[in-house]
């Protein structure tokens, strides 16, 4: 069964500087997707970016940066220079095209607060 | 683009009532699904509709139930409310295809059921 990970239940940063958010994830399926999730006070959940299984390439998008590492099976978030507008609660997610489909695992969440 | 929109986005009721969430996806997408957040459980996939038909379901009690309409705006349904439902209550929706899909979801602000 899938099953995402994200050890770190809070983290406070101050601003400016760099933090990275852990992911972890468990699948048994050889094509998935996985997914960051931003969700501010406000509750909405905001898509932040989806990587398939077969693209192992980082990614970079402005502040944000991403690593994903299929041999330790980890999706990791970075933020450079994090500012107040950082804080929210984010999320990491699975799909597994085989299985679930549409179905998005979450992991438990990890909550940012970036302090002036 | 107008994002998902979901009616209403507070909501009060008390045990043994039945409520009705309404959830407009992002014109021209017609996959709609439905997550419900606690703290406790985390975020938990309910169902997902796709052309009017039920084609995912996660492990909800039939209590939980959902409909699509002919324009892919959605209802879900939940009768004997128990304190348990209190929750936040997310649509998301994606064009998908016809087939199980796991094209990006975008979620709407959320519907907060507080049952008394």
């Amino acid at each position: 069964a899938q099953k995402v990970t994200q050890a770190q239940t809070e983290i406070s940063v101050v601003e400016k500087e760099d933090v990275t958010l852990d992911c972890v994830y468990e699948t048994r399926d050889t094509t998935y997707y996985l997914f960051w999730y931003k969700q501010p006070p406000s509750g909405e959940l905001v898509f932040l970016i989806r990587r398939n299984s077969f693209d192992e390439q980082n990614e970079i998008s402005g502040r944000y940066s991403w690593n994903f590492q299929k041999s330790t099976s980890s999706f990791n978030f970075t933020i450079t220079a994090s500012q107040v507008v950082d804080s929210a609660v984010y999320f990491c997610a699975l799909s597994e095209a085989r299985t679930s489909g549409s179905r998005l695992t979450f992991g438990e969440g990890t909550q940012l607060t970036v302090n002036p | 683009k107008a994002g998902v929109t979901q009616t209403p986005r507070y909501l009060i009721k008390t045990r043994g009532q039945q409520v009705t969430l309404s959830c407009s996806p992002i014109s021209g997408h017609r996959s709609v699904s439905w997550y419900q957040q606690t703290p406790g459980q985390g975020l938990q996939f309910l169902f997902e509709y796709f052309s009017e038909t039920q084609r995912n379901k996660g492990n909800f009690p039939g209590r939980f139930s959902g409909r699509q309409f002919s324009n892919s705006r959605s209802e879900m349904n939940v009768s004997t409310l128990e304190l348990g439902d209190s929750a936040l209550y997310l649509c998301a929706s994606s064009t998908s295809r016809d087939r199980p899909s796991t094209d990006t979801q975008y979620f709407g602000p959320g519907t907060r059921l507080t049952v008394l």
